[in-house]
C-alpha cells in the first residue's frame, strides 16, 4: 500500500512549455485534490475530483487542467508554463465519507 | 469566503519546553483538520477535530467551534516536532478545503 505517490517529484520548465504531473493513489478513495504551496502561504486549491470522469475548479485553477479518467489517477496539466507556476504541487485523495485527507509527497516544479 | 488565521506566524522552542498554536477562522464549521508539513516538506494529518478536544501522544487539539477557534498544544516539544503547522477548514460547500497559512515551529537541542 504505497498510499499517494506524484511523479516527478522535480522538474524545471522554461516559459511556454507543457507537462503533466501525475497522482496516483491506491486505497480507492474517491475524491482527488492538487494544491499549491508558496512560501510563508498555505496550501491553495487548483482542481479536485469527487469521481472518476469528474473534475471541478478551485481556488487557483487558471494555467492549470486536470483529468480523472481512472480513478486511482488525477493528472494536473500546465499547457504553457509561466514563472508564475513556479511552486510545489501537492495531490491529496479522501475516502467518500471521510474528511481526512492523504498528501502525496510534493512536486517541486520550476518555471524559469 | 472563510478566512483562516494561525498565530503564531513562527515559533522557536527549546527542547522540552510547551507552546499552543491557535486557529481562527472566520465563519461556522463542521470540520477542522491540523496537519504538519516535517522539514523535508511531506504533510501528515495531525487531527480531525471539529470541536471537543483529543489527544495523540504530547499533541492534544480543542475546538470551540462556538467561539470559532482551535488551539494544538505540543508539550515537551523534541526537534522532530519542527516545521510547520497549518490547520484548515471546509470551504462553504463542503469538498474544498481552505488552509490557513500556517505557524512555523523550530525546536532547539
Amino acid at each position: 500500500n504505497a498510499g499517494v505517490t506524484q511523479t516527478p517529484k522535480f522538474r524545471v520548465l522554461k516559459t511556454g512549455q507543457s507537462m503533466t504531473l501525475l497522482c496516483a493513489q491506491d486505497m480507492n478513495h474517491e475524491y482527488m485534490y492538487w494544491y499549491r504551496q508558496d512560501p510563508g502561504m498555505g496550501l491553495r486549491l487548483i482542481h479536485y475530483s469527487v469521481g472518476e470522469g469528474t473534475t471541478a475548479k478551485g481556488e487557483v485553477p487558471d494555467g492549470y487542467n486536470v483529468s480523472r479518467l481512472k480513478k486511482q489517477n488525477f493528472l494536473l496539466g500546465l499547457e504553457s508554463a509561466a514563472p508564475s507556476q513556479t511552486s510545489v504541487y501537492f495531490c491529496a485523495s479522501t475516502l467518500l465519507g471521510s474528511d481526512t485527507q492523504y498528501f502525496g509527497p510534493g512536486t517541486r516544479l520550476t518555471v524559469l | 469566503g472563510i478566512q483562516v488565521e494561525q498565530s503564531p506566524p513562527d515559533l522557536i522552542l527549546q527542547e522540552g519546553a510547551n507552546s499552543t498554536l491557535r486557529c481562527n477562522f472566520s465563519d461556522s464549521v463542521n470540520n477542522l483538520q491540523w496537519f504538519h508539513q516535517n522539514p523535508w516538506g511531506q504533510l501528515i494529518n495531525l487531527f480531525y477535530i471539529p470541536s471537543g478536544t483529543k489527544q495523540n501522544g504530547r499533541l492534544s487539539a480543542t475546538t470551540v467551534a462556538t467561539e470559532r477557534y482551535s488551539l494544538l498544544y505540543i508539550s515537551s516539544s523534541q526537534t522532530t516536532d519542527s516545521g510547520v503547522y497549518f490547520c484548515a477548514v471546509p470551504h462553504t460547500g463542503g469538498f474544498k478545503t481552505i488552509f490557513g497559512a500556517g505557524t512555523r515551529l523550530f525546536v532547539k537541542a
